[in-house]
């Protein structure tokens, strides 16, 4: 597609289940970022990737938080046993390259924990 | 940590009338970015600003960067109805790997 991909678009899980939640960047993009989005709040960075480097994890809130970006391009980013306040919008972006001030926003993933 | 604040946190307008929004640092940053988000979108990035002083415009949309660095401000001029959403400002960090900042948004909402 012509723009970044996220599913599913919403999300409704139980406390202590895992997640997934998946990105198809646009295509090209070697940078991929994750951000949160709380409601009423901005975002907050999670995790990047840039082509084949070590990701910067910096942003991740703990270790149940972890990201994957296979082949350079599909990026996935799982929740291990959710907590309530996992609830959020969780967005993706790509660009062209790191550094390149314009990043292209997915829809996001509505995650609801119950 | 790093934190960009911004303000009024919301805002209820006519029609018409003019916006004005700001966004305040501690810290001195190279780039001054604008996004809107609509709801059950991701943010669009409105304007960049590159250089203090820097005054550019996006049709109704004008944003200026601070001369300390420090700030920016957007102004939206007529507002119409399909300027409902939130604005937030943002800035890159690019040593970093471009990871952006954002304010807490103003949420912009216009009565006909």
């Amino acid at each position: 597609g012509a723009g970044v991909s996220q599913s599913p678009s919403n999300k409704v899980t139980e406390k202590g289940k895992d997640v997934e939640l998946r990105c198809d960047p646009i295509s090209g993009h070697t940078a991929l970022y994750w951000y949160r989005q709380r409601l009423g709040q901005g975002l907050e960075f999670l995790i990047y990737f840039q082509g084949n480097s070590a990701p910067d994890k910096s942003g991740l809130p703990s270790d149940r938080f972890s990201a994957e970006r296979t082949g350079g391009s599909v990026s996935t980013l799982t929740i291990q046993r959710t907590q309530q306040e996992d609830s959020a919008v969780y967005l993706c972006a790509s660009s062209p390259g790191t550094g390149d001030t314009i990043q292209y926003f997915g829809a996001g993933t509505r995650l609801s924990v119950l | 940590g790093q934190q960009l604040n911004q303000s009024p946190q919301s805002m209820f307008i006519q029609e018409g009338e003019d916006v004005s929004m700001n966004c305040t640092s501690s810290s001195i940053f190279n780039t001054w970015l604008w996004y809107k988000q609509d709801p059950g979108e991701g943010p669009v990035l409105l304007i960049a600003l590159y250089k203090a002083g820097e005054l550019t415009s996006n049709g109704r949309l004008t944003a200026q960067f601070g001369t300390t660095r420090k700030d920016s401000f957007l102004n939206i001029s007529a507002s119409i109805p399909s300027d409902v959403g939130i604005y937030f400002c943002a800035t890159l960090l690019y040593n970093q790997g471009g990871k952006l900042i954002f304010g807490q948004g103003t949420e912009l909402s216009v009565k006909p």
